[in-house]
């Protein structure tokens, strides 16, 4: 089975403008969660898709918006980037039929906001 | 909500020695704890997770223990090997949240 994948790998932008990050999950997969992680705050919870709905959200601003389509590939959103922005957002992916499900994790996006 | 304190940040050790590491939560709702390894460049890997209804789980040379009174569990590795060199997570979840919560992460270093 193919593991989580996730484009762009790298990404580099300027404070200011907008990104759109992709994640595929596992195959049958119907969860996706999306997580930032900096060497300061470590791994944060940014938000969890399952069916295309919102289930939880971790404390972040409004700029952070994600979505799921009906396949349960996912896109998360960061709009007027700001220099703290830059991060690995990692995907994870578990088939959502519990809040204690495992979760995979993709190699992540590489963001960084210049 | 949910806090996980990870210890220690850094942890080094000799080629054949065993590295533990301990982590505490707050939220006694929380269920599953699952460990992840995270080498250079790559997503976290999940290594071993145990559920709050298992005290001990192994798995090869890994084994993590879950002290629910005491809201704690702990990461053994033995025999430890130089490719075991890695920054390790550990993680706390509950039924409802649907998110993980980590801990800050220890830098495991094993020396030939």
């Amino acid at each position: 089975k193919a593991g989580v994948t996730q484009t762009p790998r790298y990404l580099i932008k300027t404070r200011g403008q907008q990104v759109t990050l992709s994640c595929s999950p596992i195959s049958g997969h119907r969860s996706v969660s999306w997580y930032q992680q900096t060497p300061g705050q470590g791994l944060q919870f940014l938000f969890e898709y399952f069916s295309e709905t919102q289930r939880n959200k971790g404390n972040f601003p409004g700029r952070f918006s994600g979505r799921q389509f009906s396949n349960s590939r996912s896109e998360m959103n960061v709009s007027t980037l700001e220099l703290g922005d830059s991060a690995l957002y990692l995907c994870a992916s578990s088939s959502g039929l519990a809040g204690s499900d495992t979760q995979y994790f993709g190699p992540g996006t590489r963001l960084t906001v210049l | 909500g949910e806090n996980v304190e990870q210890h220690p940040s850094t942890l080094s050790v000799q080629e054949g020695d065993s590295a533990v590491i301990k982590c505490t939560y707050s939220d006694s709702a929380s269920n599953y704890f699952p460990w992840y390894k995270q080498e250079l460049g790559k997503g976290p890997q999940l290594i071993i997770d145990i559920r709050s209804n298992v005290g001990e789980k192994k798995d090869q040379r890994i084994a993590v223990t879950l002290n629910k009174t005491a809201k704690h569990f702990s990461l053994h590795i033995t025999e430890t090997q130089p490719e075991d060199s890695a920054v390790y997570f550990c993680a706390a979840s509950s039924n409802s949240g649907y998110a993980l919560n980590f801990g800050k992460g220890t830098s495991l270093l094993v020396t030939p």
